[in-house]
């Protein structure tokens, strides 16, 4: 399978913890985005990288949030001190070019207790 | 604000009939719109796309139709199907592909 993937599916941890995601996007994509999606909405954007440069920020990823692309190739997003209110399901997609489908991975579900 | 609004939370169809799933944007400077189809504990899927300089696309049984005087677009399916249960999003950019913004879903329910 050369989809998006990203580890783990599932974490669970208590408040105040740091937790790291990691997504491996496809290939040969250079773009790589971070969206968050929490019950009954939508994903929210939260970053984009263009190769290992990351372009732009949304207002939504507070300084306790930081997002990596060292080589180009996967991606990290860590949490810091983790709130009850990080709980959410949060996405990674990659694409080819920015007029490209956007192809998403099967999310990584968070839960703050 | 919500710029990308998807005002019917769910929709329920019988199999074979047409389903018109509908979204409505704000901003004026969206110019390129996305729909994405998505099952339980899997990510999006894209399915079809538009940009601002088309009224319609077609793929297969998905048709787009972008009304960019009312802000509105909308999807068809014909002849809808029992495997096209899923929550539908709708997402539009103003930077031709860059940093979408996402309606909330609508959840087609197609009846056997």
């Amino acid at each position: 399978d050369t989809g998006v993937s990203q580890n783990p599916r599932h974490k669970i941890t208590k408040r105040g913890q740091n937790v790291t995601f990691r997504c491996d996007p496809i290939s040969e994509h250079n773009r790589l985005y971070w969206y968050r999606q929490t019950l009954g909405q939508g994903p929210e954007f939260l970053t984009y990288f263009q190769n290992e440069a990351q372009l732009e920020k949304s207002r939504l990823l507070s300084d306790r949030f930081s997002a990596e692309r060292p080589k180009g190739s996967f991606s990290t997003l860590e949490i810091q001190r983790t709130e009850q209110g990080d709980s959410a399901m949060y996405l990674c997609a990659s694409s080819s070019g920015h007029t490209d489908t956007q192809y998403f991975g099967p999310g990584t579900r968070l839960t703050v207790l | 604000d919500q710029q990308v609004k998807q005002n019917s939370p769910s929709l329920s169809v019988q199999e074979g009939r047409i389903s018109i799933l509908n979204c409505d944007y704000t901003n004026s400077m969206f110019d390129y719109f996305l729909w994405y189809k998505k099952y339980p504990a899997e990510g999006p899927t894209f399915l079809i796309s538009i940009s601002s300089i088309k009224d319609k696309n077609e793929d297969g049984r998905f048709t787009v139709f972008l009304n960019k005087s009312a802000k509105h677009l909308s999807l068809h399916i014909v002849p809808s199907q029992p495997g096209d249960s899923a929550v539908y999003f709708c997402a539009a950019s103003n930077n031709y592909g860059q940093n979408f913004v996402f309606g909330p879903g609508t959840r087609l329910s197609v009846l056997p």
